[in-house]
């Protein structure tokens, strides 16, 4: 079957850098997406990653390793405002997006 | 620019009762449209996406449907709501490219009583 793995839920410091894994067993690769999710709104889209290596946005960094099956998420000067839910999501050989169920990252100041 | 239009955002109906939810995407033509539900605490999971006009996939059995009776506009529909269709219904596009991010609207929150 198919599956994504991240942890359910992580906290950090406002000001602090945080690191969000997802490692990932799908039926192909076709790249993979990182979006954040505020409570009870929508997922809006952060990064996307499909060769090997850190792609950097702002304050916001992906990573991804294909031959692990392993991508990161960092995020740097971590303000109250990242506090959020981050989904990694991966899209098969269907081009068919398999998501995780989310990391909730609670910021304390 | 793009946007896309979900309504509507808070639904509560009775087990039983037939459901319509629409979402329209301006600013693009011929988009890849998607409908997902996510229940409390949970992923997305995929319930409908549409390549064209009168094109719809299916990937989880269930007592709901969906239409693209035009280009832009994607409707979930139901003939009679279970308890368990509760949750946060959302619409998505992206373009027809692979690698391509899908975009949501605002999300229905749908409640049945």
């Amino acid at each position: 079957g198919q599956n994504i793995d991240q942890p359910t839920e992580m906290t950090a410091t406002e000001g602090a850098i945080v690191q969000i894994n997802c490692t990932y067993q799908t039926s192909g690769f076709n790249g993979l997406f990182w979006y954040q999710q505020h409570a009870g709104e929508a997922p809006t889209f952060l990064s996307y990653n499909v060769l090997d290596g850190l792609e950097e946005k702002g304050r916001f960094s992906s990573f991804l390793s294909r031959s692990k099956g392993y991508s990161y998420l960092l995020l740097k000067e971590l303000q109250m405002k990242d506090s959020a839910s981050y989904l990694c999501a991966v899209r098969d050989s269907n081009y068919q997006l398999i998501w995780g169920a989310g990391t909730k990252l609670i910021i304390k100041p | 620019s793009q946007t896309i239009h979900q309504w509507p955002a808070t639904l509560v109906q009775p087990v039983g009762s037939p459901l319509s939810l629409e979402c329209t995407v301006e600013g693009t033509s011929n988009p890849n449209l998607y409908w997902y539900r996510q229940a409390a605490g949970r992923g997305l999971q995929l319930l409908f996406y549409s390549v064209g006009i009168g094109q719809i996939s299916s990937e989880v059995p269930q007592n709901l449907s969906a239409s693209r009776p035009q280009d832009r506009q994607f409707i979930l529909s139901s003939k009679k709501l279970l308890l368990s269709d509760s949750g946060f219904y959302l619409c998505a596009w992206s373009r027809g490219q692979e690698n391509q991010p899908q975009h949501f609207g605002d999300g229905t929150r749908l409640s049945i009583l």
